[in-house]
């Protein structure tokens, strides 16, 4: 299995652009989760889903990010419009159902000017 | 909400000397507790983890122990070397109303270890 996977891995963008950060989970997961990491805040868990259905999105900073998983294999993280301040790591992980164990993915590095 | 506490935020220790690192939590419902190992630039990894039914585990040069009553627990790594250095992160896990373990991580440690 080739992990969960994320792309892009390295993202640098203009204030005001949108940027869409894309994962897949490890085939068979049904739980899917996206982190913010920061110096500042650490490791900041922003929205997860089961089965496709967002279950907690307490996490989410504003109404400029959105995420969305339209199919068991594939999940957005969108924010429109960036700011500075998103600057930071963004990790996927993946997890079963019954299973404590989350599974990370490589992050995408995200730097808006 | 769960709040999780780690100390220190920085480690330095010469190889082959002992590293403790320590978390506090505070829900009393969490019942699973990991600990990731990210090296820089790199994904966090699980590297060893506990249950609550469980007072402590070893793997190799780790261990990790939890007292339940105090909501501690901690991370030991004997014999270290150069490989180890890194950042680690504690989490409390609760199983959630929407079905799932939802951990809370602690701020990390930036473990150097000085060959």
């Amino acid at each position: 299995d080739a992990g969960v996977i994320q792309s892009p891995r390295h993202e640098v963008t203009e204030m005001g652009q949108e940027v869409t950060l894309r994962c897949k989970p490890i085939s068979g997961h049904d739980y899917l989760f996206w982190y913010r990491q920061t110096m500042m805040r650490g490791l900041e868990l922003l929205i997860y889903f089961n089965n496709n259905v967002p279950i907690d999105d307490s996490g989410m900073p504003e109404d400029r990010f959105s995420a969305k998983m339209p199919n068991a294999s594939f999940s957005t993280l969108k924010i429109q419009p960036s700011e500075p301040r998103d600057s930071a790591v963004y990790f996927c992980a993946s997890s079963t159902q019954g299973e404590e164990t989350q599974y990370f993915g490589p992050g995408t590095r995200l730097l808006v000017l | 909400g769960e709040n999780v506490e780690q100390h220190p935020s920085t480690l330095s220790v010469q190889e082959g000397d002992s590293a403790v690192i320590k978390c506090t939590y505070s829900d009393s419902a969490s019942n699973y507790f990991p600990w990731y190992k990210q090296e820089l630039g790199k994904r966090p990894q699980l590297i060893i983890d506990i249950r609550s039914n469980v007072g402590e585990k070893k793997d190799q040069r780790i261990a990790v122990t939890l007292n339940k009553t105090a909501k501690h627990f901690s991370l030991h790594i004997t014999e270290t070397q150069p490989e180890d250095s890194a950042v680690y992160f504690c989490a409390a896990t609760a199983y959630a109303s929407g079905g799932s373990y939802i951990p809370t991580f602690g701020r990390g440690t930036s473990l150097i270890v000085h060959p």
